[in-house]
């Protein structure tokens, strides 16, 4: 499968444990994006790599979020000291090139609860 | 700020009933605006881009257009298997980030 990959599929935590979301993307994709979803609303953009460079974050993220995406493959999401506010499915999608054509390949997502 | 709402939030059709999905967008330079399906738990799955007022775009049963304010998602005598979530987000000038509407859940039902 040459799709967009993210592990794990589902997490369940406790309020206040770090969790770590990682996103394999297509292979010569050198944008990658993360996005969140919520139950009923549409993804909401978080923040975004061209290779290992991270080019922008959200205004709405806090700081205990952060991304990298060291040479400029894989990328990983953390949260720290999770937050009930924080479950949601968080989305990874990569695209080759400028994304003028609209043309992101997302992955099945990282569903997280916390309870 | 750019903004996508989509409308209506959700709707049901029987088979072979047209219909159509409205995304209307307030963007500072349109790049492009674009279409996807999102099935339940799986991520969003890209279908059209649209990048200027008159322009269509066709696929199957499903044909995008674009005026200057907004998109219209047509969908020509559905069958169940086109029940999914139809997201429509905008590439704005400075940015290079996709924004999203939240979306119409539809159901067609035989």
């Amino acid at each position: 499968d040459t799709g967009v990959s993210q592990n794990p599929r589902h997490k369940i935590t406790k309020r206040g444990q770090n969790v770590t979301f990682r996103c394999d993307p297509i292979s010569e994709h050198n944008r990658l994006y993360w996005y969140r979803q919520t139950l009923g609303q549409g993804p909401e953009f978080l923040t975004y790599f061209q290779n290992e460079a991270q080019l922008e974050k959200s205004r709405l993220l806090s700081d205990r979020f952060s991304a990298e995406r060291p040479k400029g493959s894989f990328s990983t999401l953390e949260i720290q000291r999770t937050e009930q506010g924080d479950s949601a499915m968080y989305l990874c999608a990569s695209i080759r090139g400028n994304p003028n054509t609209g043309e992101l390949f997302f992955g099945e997502g990282s569903r997280l609860t916390v309870l | 700020e750019d903004q996508v709402t989509q409308s209506p939030e959700a709707l049901r059709l029987q088979e072979g009933e047209s219909s159509s999905l409205n995304c209307s967008y307030t963007v500072s330079g349109l790049r492009g605006l674009f279409w996807y399906r999102q099935d339940p738990g799986k991520g969003p799955e890209f279908l059209f881009t649209l990048y200027s007022a008159g322009e269509e775009k066709e696929k199957e049963r499903l044909k995008a257009t674009l005026t200057k304010k907004e998109s219209f998602l047509h969908i020509t005598a559905p069958k169940p298997e086109d029940s999914a979530t139809y997201l429509c987000a905008v590439l704005s000038g400075g940015y290079n980030k996709l924004i999203f509407g939240a979306g119409t859940r539809l159901a067609v039902h035989p």
